[in-house]
């Protein structure tokens, strides 16, 4: 079965670090761009940030440049997100997802870990 | 700064019934680069529609995608109880993704 999912969310002080972590199975990992998609509580998805097959090319969103750190180990099957001077803001729940190989869509989503920044 | 507004915020319709949701980018997007998706409460978002018009994989064929450039849509074309969700566009362009806001179909 195609699969991703997520870990390491949690509570986090406000400027304090995290690192999310997704765990493919299923399918080539290597042959696939991978993307962090985040919900804050009650509200829409907003794209955080992207990495190609190889990893050779990376974009984020203007909120989390500079902050945020996107990297993926094609050896163990596993995408990362580093987040570090969280703010209160950052709070949502973090979605990995697939980019399709033919397309541009989103096309394997999982579960999605929750990140809670407060003091 | 590339801003993707959906309309209405909220649908409120009857099972049968037909959805008309729009979607309307600030610059004008390869049909390639636009999706929309179905978010239903406490799950992850679903790929229906890719390259404005293509239906993703086991996607029903009462929803059907259209337009080009600026000007998007998403037809349910008769409502079925599980089509109750939010749903989003998403375009792909200058290096980075964006998603519109979203629009809720309620039952009424």
């Amino acid at each position: 079965e195609v699969q991703v999912v997520e870990s390491g969310g949690g509570l986090v002080k406000p400027g304090g670090s995290l690192r999310l972590s997704c765990a493919a199975s299923g399918f080539t990992f290597s042959s696939y761009s991978m993307h962090w998609v985040r919900q804050a509580p009650g509200k829409g998805l907003e794209w955080v940030s992207s990495i190609s097959s190889s990893g050779g090319y990376i974009s984020y969103a203007d909120p989390v440049r500079g902050r945020f750190t996107i990297s993926r180990d094609n050896a163990k099957n596993s995408l990362y997100l580093q987040m570090n001077s969280l703010r209160a803001e950052d709070t949502a729940m973090y979605y990995c997802a697939r980019l399709a190989a033919k397309y541009y869509g989103l096309d394997v989503w999982g579960p999605g870990t929750t990140v809670t920044v407060s003091s | 700064e590339f801003v993707l507004t959906q309309s209405p915020g909220t649908l409120s319709l009857s099972p049968g019934e037909r959805a008309t949701l729009s979607c309307r980018a600030s610059q004008s997007v390869s049909n390639s680069y636009l999706a929309w998706y179905q978010q239903k409460p406490g799950q992850a978002p679903r790929l229906l529609i890719y390259g404005a018009s293509s239906r993703a994989t086991g996607v029903p064929d009462r929803f059907s995608g259209s337009g080009s450039g600026t000007d998007f849509t998403l037809t349910i074309s008769r409502l079925e109880p599980e089509d109750f969700a939010v749903y989003y566009c998403q375009q792909y362009g200058d290096s980075s993704w964006t998603f519109g806001q979203g629009t809720k179909v309620e039952i009424k």
